[in-house]
């Protein structure tokens, strides 16, 4: 199979920093996204990771170490809004156009 | 700018009955899917087109068909619905195939239920 994980539920502080990781299979691996969706919405793109490295978009930054099948999304000076869930979705060689997604991380910011 | 617009937003059926759900695209997208999303399970592609006239099948597409008779049009129907089925369903276009970092531009995503 091709197994994505990341955690289910994180907590964290507004202002805070939270890393969300997320693990895949390596085997056929072919870039990996990240999208937001807040409850009862339909998810958004945040990112986009196909080579090693750190992908850095105003508070959010994205990393990938295709080695180790391993991505985290990094999010700086959390706010209220910032409470949702966190999809990390990876394409695979082989696989056409599709993507596989793991099963959501729910942030919840508090104050 | 409408983007990906679906209908409808909730539905309930029957078991046995039919639908058939809507989406349209105005971005000129190549590429268009439909996904579905249940607790725990993250999203799952049920079917996919890469063309008009073109189809093909997913992770999930038992019970569901889907149509793509024009590019900016894309089908899924449920010709006998089942309680299994309830669920929230998603559709997606992208420009390029996603390898090449189109993302998934989402619907706003229609509820069923299937009693």
């Amino acid at each position: 199979g091709q197994n994505i994980d990341q955690p289910t539920e994180m907590t964290a502080t507004e202002g805070a920093i939270v890393q969300i990781n997320c693990t895949y299979q390596t085997s056929g691996f072919n870039g990996l996204f990240w999208y937001q969706q807040h409850a009862g919405e339909a998810p958004t793109f945040l990112s986009y990771n196909v080579l090693d490295g750190l992908e850095e978009k105003g508070r959010f930054s994205s990393f990938l170490s295709r080695s180790k099948g391993y991505s985290y999304l990094l999010l700086k000076e959390l706010q209220m809004k910032d409470s949702a869930s966190y999809l990390c979705a990876v394409a695979f060689t082989g696989g056409g156009n599709k993507l596989t997604f793991g099963t959501g991380t729910q942030l919840k910011v508090e104050l | 700018n409408a983007g990906v617009t679906q209908t409808p937003k909730f539905r309930v059926l029957k078991t046995g009955q039919s639908m058939t759900l809507l989406c349209a695209q105005d971005m000129n997208h190549e590429y268009m899917y439909w996904y579905r999303q249940d607790p725990g399970m993250g999203l799952r592609l049920i079917h996919y087109s890469v063309g008009e006239g073109t189809t093909a099948k997913g992770e999930v597409p038992d019970g569901y068909n889907v149509s793509r008779l024009k590019k900016q049009n894309f089908l899924l129907g449920l010709e006998s619905a089942a309680p299994s089925q309830t669920s929230v369903y998603f559709c997606a276009s992208s420009y390029l195939r996603t390898a090449n970092n189109s993302p998934l531009h989402f619907g706003n995503g229609t509820r069923l239920t299937v009693t």
